[in-house]
C-alpha cells in the first residue's frame, strides 16, 4: 500500500521560500503508474492544486501559482518536493502531497496526512 | 476558467438518502470528469468517486456519482446514511488549462 508523508518547517517567515518534501513508501517513485503532486487547504480558499510531476520530472503547474512554484522529484531518495517562493500570510495552510496510481493527472487516490505551515515573522 | 458551486451544508437523518450537487459555472459538465472526495474532521481527503461515477475499491456502494447535463451539474448521492458519513465532501474537475478546480465543499450532517 502506497504511503506518503510530508515533512518540512512548520513556520516560514514572510518573503521567504516554503520548502516541503514528500517521502514515498510502499512503491518506487520511478513506477510508471504514478503521478505525484501537491495541494493545500485553507479556511478561506478551500482546496488549491499546485501541480503534478512524473518521475521523469515532467511537471504540470497551476497557472495561477506557476510563477512562485517549483515541484521536483528525487528518485534516489524516493521523494518529491515543493518550493513556494515569496510567501505571505495568505500562504498559511495545510499542505498535502498526493499521488494518482492510475496514470491519470486528474485526481489523487493517495494523500499524505498533511503538514500545517504558518507564515509569520 | 469555470467554478464549481456546492451547497455549504446539507443534513439528513440516519438511514435516509442525501444528494450533494456540484454545479459548473460555464462550459459543459460533461467536458471533463468530476471526482469526489470525503474529508472527515482532522483527516486528509479520501477519494470517493472518480470519473463521474466510478468507485475506488473499498468505497461502499452506498456512495454513487452522476452528472446531469440539463442542470450542468454533478451529484454525489449517499444512501443508507450513517453517522460515520458526517464529513465535508468536495467535488473536483479539470479545466482546459490543465488545472484542477475544486468546489467549495459541503458539510454533511447526519442528524
Amino acid at each position: 500500500q502506497l504511503q506518503l508523508q510530508e515533512s518540512g518547517p512548520g513556520l516560514v517567515k514572510p518573503s521567504e521560500t516554503l520548502s516541503l518534501t514528500c517521502s514515498v513508501s510502499g512503491d518506487s517513485i520511478r513506477s510508471t503508474n504514478y503521478f505525484w503532486g501537491w495541494i493545500r487547504q485553507t479556511p478561506g480558499k478551500g482546496l488549491e492544486w499546485f501541480g503534478n510531476i512524473y518521475y521523469t520530472a515532467t511537471t504540470y503547474y497551476n497557472p495561477s501559482l506557476k510563477s512562485r512554484v517549483t515541484i521536483s522529484v528525487d528518485p534516489s531518495k524516493n521523494q518529491f518536493s515543493l518550493k513556494l517562493r515569496s510567501v505571505t500570510a495568505t500562504d498559511t495552510a495545510v499542505y498535502y502531497c498526493g499521488a494518482n496510481g492510475w496514470g491519470s493527472l486528474q485526481f489523487f487516490d493517495y494523500w499524505g496526512q498533511g503538514k500545517l505551515v504558518t507564515v509569520s515573522s | 476558467n469555470f467554478m464549481l458551486t456546492q451547497p455549504p451544508s446539507v443534513s439528513e437523518s440516519p438511514g435516509k438518502t442525501v444528494t450533494i450537487s456540484c454545479t459548473r459555472s460555464s462550459g459543459s459538465i460533461a467536458s471533463n470528469y468530476v471526482h469526489w472526495y470525503q474529508q472527515r474532521p482532522g483527516s486528509s481527503p479520501i477519494l470517493l468517486i472518480y470519473e463521474d461515477s466510478q468507485r475506488p475499491s473499498g468505497v461502499p456502494d452506498r456512495f454513487s456519482g452522476s452528472i446531469d447535463s440539463s442542470s450542468n451539474s454533478a451529484s454525489l448521492t449517499v444512501s443508507g446514511l450513517r453517522t460515520e458519513d458526517e464529513a465535508d465532501y468536495y467535488c473536483q474537475s479539470y479545466d482546459r488549462s490543465n488545472s484542477w478546480v475544486f468546489g467549495g465543499g459541503t458539510k454533511l450532517t447526519v442528524l
